[in-house]
């Protein structure tokens, strides 16, 4: 079974700097796809940026990037020039298999601090 | 850009009470996950669909059932409602073979058994 891990259960950033979330999956599989999904107050889960492991570059969105280590099976979320908005509850994703169903780490508080 | 829709958005039972939660997939989406999140925790895997047939089958109580009509819409019907059943239940939805899988997720249901 595929587990992911997210060892840092609380993290906190002063606005306009940089942090960095890790991650950590094990699987078993070749093809598969890592996500981190933000999930805010209002508890609405939303996808901050995705990762297909036969991609050997690391996917960016805007202020969002990832560190895909393929062979070591990390896969960390960094996020510049960090607003307010970005504080949230993030977790990591990870989908494979026939079905492609998402699990999940526990998940990393982010508290940004003005 | 529409997004998934579920209803109710907050439903309060008793126990043992029956429960049923709709959800409604992003047009052209072919597949329907359903998550539960209890408090403080990651979502949890219960059961998808994939062209109205069960596709997986996760940590789903024998007292729950869903199906996918022929309209992609899918209800995720609770019997027997224990007061550990309380969570944010979400439903996604995904185009298969689209853009690696990625899930788009509904506000959620929240279910409070009293």
């Amino acid at each position: 079974a595929q587990t992911v891990t997210q060892s840092q259960p609380e993290m906190s950033v002063q606005e306009a700097e940089t942090v960095t979330l890790s991650c950590t999956y094990d699987t078993s599989e070749s093809d598969y796809y890592l996500f981190w999904y933000k999930q805010p107050p209002s508890r609405q889960m939303i996808l901050v940026i995705r990762q297909e492991a036969y991609k050997q570059q690391n996917a960016t969105e805007n202020r969002f990037s990832v560190n895909f280590q393929k062979a070591a099976k990390s896969f960390s979320l960094k996020i510049s020039d960090s607003q307010l908005g970005d504080a949230a509850m993030y977790f990591c994703a990870y989908s494979g298999g026939s079905n492609y169903k998402l699990t999940f780490g526990k998940g990393t508080l982010l508290t940004v601090n003005p | 850009a529409a997004g998934v829709i579920q209803s109710p958005r907050h439903l309060i039972k008793e126990k043992r009470e029956t429960a049923t939660l709709k959800c409604y997939p992003i047009p052209r989406h072919d597949t329907v996950y359903w998550y539960q999140q209890g408090p403080g925790q990651d979502p949890q895997f219960l059961i998808s669909f994939y062209e109205k047939m069960q596709s997986d089958k996760g940590s789903i109580p024998d007292r729950f059932s869903a199906q996918q009509f022929s309209d992609y819409h899918s209800e995720l019907n609770m019997s027997s409602l224990e007061l550990g059943d309380s969570a944010l239940y979400f439903c996604a939805s995904s185009r298969n073979w689209d853009r690696g899988y990625e899930q788009y997720f509904g506000p959620g249901t929240r279910l409070t058994v009293t």
